[in-house]
């Protein structure tokens, strides 16, 4: 009930695509979902961040795509750059204020 | 300072030893939480504290561990009979407010456990 599965676990893209990380979760009264974006050495560091009464979030060359249905909600990267190259971990949050992590997804933007 | 500042960066201690990892948060923020990252994974929850006092410590692993912030502040991750198991980086976070996920992350402890 508490996990966030995310997916997938490493991800090479050249400049410019458009990487998409996954996740999903299961329980139901998780009400805050982030992203956050980690480098080596580094503590995570908030990205971008939704709340399940909206379908989608841009803030800049990243959005948050939002399926409440499906229990469900993704990351999408435009115009990756090399800089992005990072770790980067969903997360949850429910009533007991708690972030659940996922595994996380190690990205590389090829120059 | 501007950000969560957590001392040590790197602990090297032996097996049975006792360690604490310090963390300053946030000026402010209210709310204030430990974190496990084992390598290659993302963080487990350890301990919140809402003020000075721990509002959920369910991510204990075990009664070894024992964290406190007794002047709603500044808050210590206490180890005792260190394992090998325990090495990991533990991540201090606080956040203005607890009814959000806006935590602002230090940048670590590393422990290695020999």
């Amino acid at each position: 009930q508490q996990q966030v599965k995310q997916s997938p676990q490493s991800l090479i893209v050249q400049k410019g695509g458009i990487p998409i990380i996954n996740c999903a979760y299961e329980n139901t009264a998780f009400d805050y979902f982030p992203w956050y974006q980690q480098f080596p050495g580094k503590g995570p560091a908030l990205l971008i961040a939704i709340r399940p009464d909206v379908s989608e979030k841009k803030e800049g060359r990243f959005t948050i795509s939002f399926n409440k249905s499906a229990k469900q909600f993704s990351l999408h990267i435009m115009d990756s750059q090399p800089g992005d190259s990072a770790t980067y971990f969903c997360a949850a949050q429910g009533s007991a204020r708690q972030l659940t992590f996922g595994s996380g997804t190690q990205l590389t933007v090829l120059p | 300072g501007a950000g969560v500042s957590q001392t040590p960066s790197n602990k090297v201690t032996e097996k049975g030893k006792y360690v604490e990892l310090r963390c300053d948060p946030i000026s402010g923020h209210t709310a204030l939480y430990w974190y496990r990252q084992s390598l290659g994974q993302g963080p487990e929850f350890l301990i919140y504290f809402q003020g000075t006092g721990a509002a959920d410590d369910s991510g204990l692993p075990n009664d070894r561990f024992f964290a406190v912030r007794p002047e709603g502040s500044v808050s210590t991750l206490k180890i005792q009979r260190t394992e090998r198991g325990d090495s990991a980086m533990y991540l201090c976070a606080s956040s203005l407010f607890s009814n959000t996920g806006e935590l602002f992350f230090g940048e670590g402890s590393r422990l290695t456990v020999l």
